[in-house]
């Protein structure tokens, strides 16, 4: 499943398949990504971050891509998992503190068996 | 467990009245930030602390809102007279900056309700 953020809030991915989960950033300056995971009433928990001078980065069963030319980011899960579903937020540095981010509205993703 | 910790998770608050949360951040971390989240949206910054100075302010914290961090430990936000539009989720994060460096750790949250 594919998910365009703002566009399509809410992704269903059946389990096992793979997600990707795309956001687009506005600073053409932002040097520094980051994705979150949010599930119901916990704080946001960190998954996978990248700087700008890459293009790919790769985790445990996650991948983030980043397109600077069109400003663009994406998450890609690799077989989902029911644990999977929850928010899922970009989100962009922006200033001059690593910490101080800007984030997307978020891509809500539901898993069905 | 050795994450961001936060209290109280619920503070339910009639208007007018003042409350206070508090953020124990991860113990090596010398950064602390607060954010502010509404139902629905992503997480919007507030201020954040490198040890005990406040470096920066965002104009969505009104003088009604204080924050500290006495001994660059743990952090406190204050908001007196509270106000409905108040109602939100207050996250607390923390981050290691100097050799290596760490991305940014949020704890789960204060949920305010001001009736």
């Amino acid at each position: 499943g594919e998910s365009v953020g703002l566009h399509l809030p809410t992704l269903s991915v059946q389990e096992g398949d793979n997600s990707i989960i795309n956001c687009a950033y506005s600073n053409s300056a932002s040097d520094y990504f980051i994705w979150y995971k949010q599930e119901s009433g916990k704080g946001p928990q960190f998954i996978i971050d990248i700087r700008s001078n890459m293009d790919k980065r790769q985790g445990q069963r996650v991948t983030v891509l980043l397109n600077k030319t069109v400003k663009h980011l994406s998450l890609q899960i690799a077989a989902t998992q029911p644990g999977d579903s929850a928010v899922y937020f970009c989100a962009e540095k922006f200033g001059d503190s690593w910490g101080k981010l800007q984030f997307g509205a978020g891509t809500q993703v539901v898993v069905t068996p | 467990d050795t994450g961001v910790s936060q209290d109280p998770r619920h503070k339910i608050t009639k208007r007018g009245q003042n409350v206070t949360f508090r953020c124990d951040p991860i113990s090596e971390h010398n950064r602390l930030y607060w954010y502010r989240q509404t139902l629905g949206q992503g997480p919007e910054f507030l201020t954040y602390f490198q040890n005990e100075a406040q470096l920066e302010k965002s104009r969505l914290l009104s003088d009604r809102f204080s924050a500290e961090r006495p001994k660059g430990s743990f952090s406190t936000l204050e908001i007196q007279r509270t106000e409905q539009g108040d109602s939100a989720m207050y996250l607390c994060a923390s981050s290691l900056i100097g050799q290596g460096g760490s991305p940014l750790h949020f704890g789960n949250g204060t949920r305010l309700t001001v009736t």
